[in-house]
């Protein structure tokens, strides 16, 4: 079965410019999240979405940021225009959600590196 | 506010020895505590995790203790192999009927060298 899959795995843009990044959840998996590991800190919670549905986008750092999942499969999060400090590792993760629970394991994606300069 | 908090940053172990890294949370709400672990280009993977009505969870070499009333809980890695260098996460969750269900909040992580 294949994992959570990201692309790209790195981009590096100017300042103002727009990028998108993709995650390819695990087939099946309703649940599916985004996380920003910014320079050795601590990986912080971004947005989850259940199935194509925005449950929760408290993380999301302000209005730059822009996440679909289209028809409850893929999702995008797209960054515009883009900040230096938006620099970062973008991890997506997906779960299955049989039970409701807070213990739904949690499979991350490989990430995509972002340098904006 | 960083709501989980791990140390060591770094840890350098000899082969054979015993790894612990340790993490302190805040919120109460918390109830299920992973610990994550990630090698160089991968993405973090669920090593062990622990609920608080348990003090310790074993599985091989990896061990969870947690005390709910000090608020901490720590991995041990016992017998370090070099292949268990990588960067560990501890993490906290909460069940939340709504809105912020389930979001993983993240310790900042610690890079474990074991020397050969």
């Amino acid at each position: 079965e294949a994992g959570v899959t990201q692309f790209p795995s790195h981009s590096v843009i100017e300042k103002g410019q727009t990028v998108t990044l993709r995650c390819d959840p695990i087939s099946g998996h309703d649940n599916l999240y985004w996380y920003r590991r910014v320079m050795g800190k601590e990986i912080k919670f971004l947005l989850h979405f259940v199935k194509e549905s925005k449950q929760d986008e408290s993380g999301m750092p302000n209005n730059r940021f822009l996440a679909e999942r289209t028809g409850g499969t893929y999702s995008t999060l797209k960054v515009q225009p883009a900040e230096l400090e938006d620099s970062g590792v973008y991890f997506c993760a997906s779960s299955q959600d049989f039970t409701g629970t807070s213990t739904d394991t949690q499979y991350f994606g490989p990430g995509t590196r972002l340098t904006v300069l | 506010q960083q709501q989980v908090k791990q140390s060591p940053q770094s840890l350098i172990v000899q082969k054979g020895g015993i790894s612990i890294i340790n993490c302190a949370y805040e919120n109460t709400a918390f109830d299920y505590f992973p610990w994550y672990q990630q090698f160089p280009g991968k993405g973090p993977a669920l090593l062990i995790a622990i609920r608080p009505d348990v003090s310790e969870k074993k599985e091989g070499r990896f061990t969870i203790s947690f005390n709910k009333s000090a608020k901490q809980f720590s991995l041990h890695i016992m017998d370090s192999q070099p292949g268990d260098s990588a960067t560990y996460f501890c993490a906290a969750c909460a069940h939340i009927s709504s809105g912020s269900a389930r979001q993983l909040t993240f310790g900042s992580g610690t890079q474990l060298t074991v020397l050969p």
